[in-house]
């Protein structure tokens, strides 16, 4: 079973409306949580990195949230536009030499 | 600044091929990696370094070898090409090995193996 879930697999929104992405962890310990964006064809680009000690990061329209207790960490979109189509990943990590990813939400988002 | 560049984009192999995938950053990272992306799946560590003449073993090494004689270059060797490796492989880099800074990934390379 992977320790890092994300839910919900997909997710179609329309251009303009707010959306939500959820990720549960099991790893332990924790060093930090990290948000990707993965535009198709191209790499993940880092979005935010929280410590344990951190309970909200925001990166313009992106803002992370995390709960060290119940190991949950959402990624909220304002105002989403059309570039903001991508895969968003979650990535948890145990101590700085090893990262689990989780497999990602689809988001797109429509005109 | 070119960041990450990993060469080639796109490899189709025959099953038994060795081949090497490259990869080069401008940033003087210490510390380097390489993963492989399945569909459904997480990315996977295959090997990792934190510095020049410094390798490990991630997740899944089996088959694949790496050395990092130069800060910038870590290239990832298959050594006898399996059908499993078929793969988009990334190869990231940052800053400082132990911190908590962001990781820069390449655009990939997209592995066929027939």
């Amino acid at each position: 079973k992977n320790q890092v879930e994300q839910s919900p697999q997909s997710l179609i929104i329309l251009e303009g409306k707010n959306c939500t992405l959820q990720c549960n962890y099991t790893v332990s310990p924790f060093s930090n949580l990290r948000w990707y964006k993965q535009d198709t064809g191209r790499g993940p680009v880092s979005l935010t990195i929280m410590t344990f000690s951190e309970n909200t990061k925001s990166n313009g329209r992106y803002t992370a949230t995390l709960d060290a207790d119940t190991k949950q960490s959402s990624l909220h979109i304002t105002a989403s536009q059309l570039s903001d189509s991508a895969s968003y990943i979650c990535v948890v990590s145990p101590n700085n030499n090893d990262m689990r990813f989780g497999a990602g939400t689809r988001l797109t988002v429509k005109p | 600044n070119a960041g990450v560049t990993q060469t080639p984009k796109f490899q189709v192999l025959k099953t038994g091929q060795s081949m090497t995938l490259q990869c080069a950053q401008d940033m003087n990272h210490e510390y380097m990696s390489w993963y492989r992306q399945d569909p459904g799946m997480g990315l996977r560590l295959i090997h990792y370094s934190v510095g020049a003449g410094i390798t490990d073993q991630g997740e899944v090494p089996n088959g694949y070898n790496v050395s990092r004689s130069t800060t910038e270059d870590f290239p990832l060797r298959l050594l006898s090409a399996a059908p499993s490796q078929t793969s988009v492989y990334f190869c990231a880099s940052r800053l400082d090995p132990y911190g908590n800074q962001p990781q820069h990934f390449g655009d990939g390379t997209r592995l066929s193996i027939l």
